[in-house]
């Protein structure tokens, strides 16, 4: 079965901690995104990765950090320095980047205490 | 910079036709629209991609004009199951670089 997996599905954490989200695909495709969504807003681009080993800041990357060491996974560390952490958190894969469509995960929904 | 605007909420009654339109000003000729559904706590699904014209497929049509301002994404028939927001997406290169702009999202309420 292809898709995108988020884990996990809700989170919660202290002020002040690193929290790690996962964002794992099967379906070899070589771009991830990660995306930020607060209630009753659009989507905000964190980070995206075109290839393995390389990553490009989105608009509101402050804050966050990824890695790209595997194709299949981009996962997405929120630092104890992001202001606002509590957030929808989105994942994201295309078999490219620019006019390919972006397949998306369910969302791991942070919450900071 | 390239900005999108969508309509904050729509209504409409099952079996009508729904039109919900982005505004994505300073876009380039090759710069591809795309539309997303989302339902709530759910990831944003693709419903339809294009950069010209008109493109359709079997849920959906999408219209841009000449201009390329704006684009209209197009719902059939709705039903009751298609209550949920929708996003329009604009890929904007630069340099070789890419910027994804989405739009603020059109709740839409299909009612019985």
């Amino acid at each position: 079965d292809g898709g995108i997996t988020q884990s996990p599905k809700y989170l919660f954490r202290k002020e002040g901690q690193n929290v790690t989200l996962s964002c794992e695909q099967n379906l070899n495709h070589d771009a991830m995104y990660w995306y930020r969504q607060d209630p009753g807003q659009g989507l905000r681009l964190i980070y995206y990765s075109q290839i393995v080993n390389d990553f490009q800041k989105g608009d509101i990357a402050e804050g966050y950090s990824v890695s790209r060491e595997k194709k299949e996974s981009f996962p997405l560390t929120v630092t104890s320095a992001q202001k606002n952490p509590t957030a929808f958190y989105l994942c994201a894969s295309s078999p490219g980047t620019e006019t390919d469509t972006q397949y998306f995960g369910p969302g791991t929904r942070l919450t900071v205490l | 910079l390239a900005k999108t605007t969508q309509p904050i909420s729509m209504d409409s009654y099952e079996g009508q036709e729904v039109n919900i339109t982005c505004s994505h000003n300073n876009i380039a000729t090759n710069d591809y629209i795309t539309w997303y559904q989302q339902f709530p706590s759910q990831g944003p699904r693709f419903i339809i991609q294009g950069y010209k014209t008109k493109v359709t497929n079997e849920v959906a049509s999408l219209f841009i004009p000449a201009d390329r301002k704006s684009s209209t994404l197009s719902l059939p028939r709705v039903s009751l199951s298609d209550t949920a927001v929708y996003y329009c997406l604009v890929v904007v290169t630069t340099s070789g670089t890419y910027k994804y702009i989405f739009g603020t999202g059109t709740r839409l309420k299909v009612l019985a």
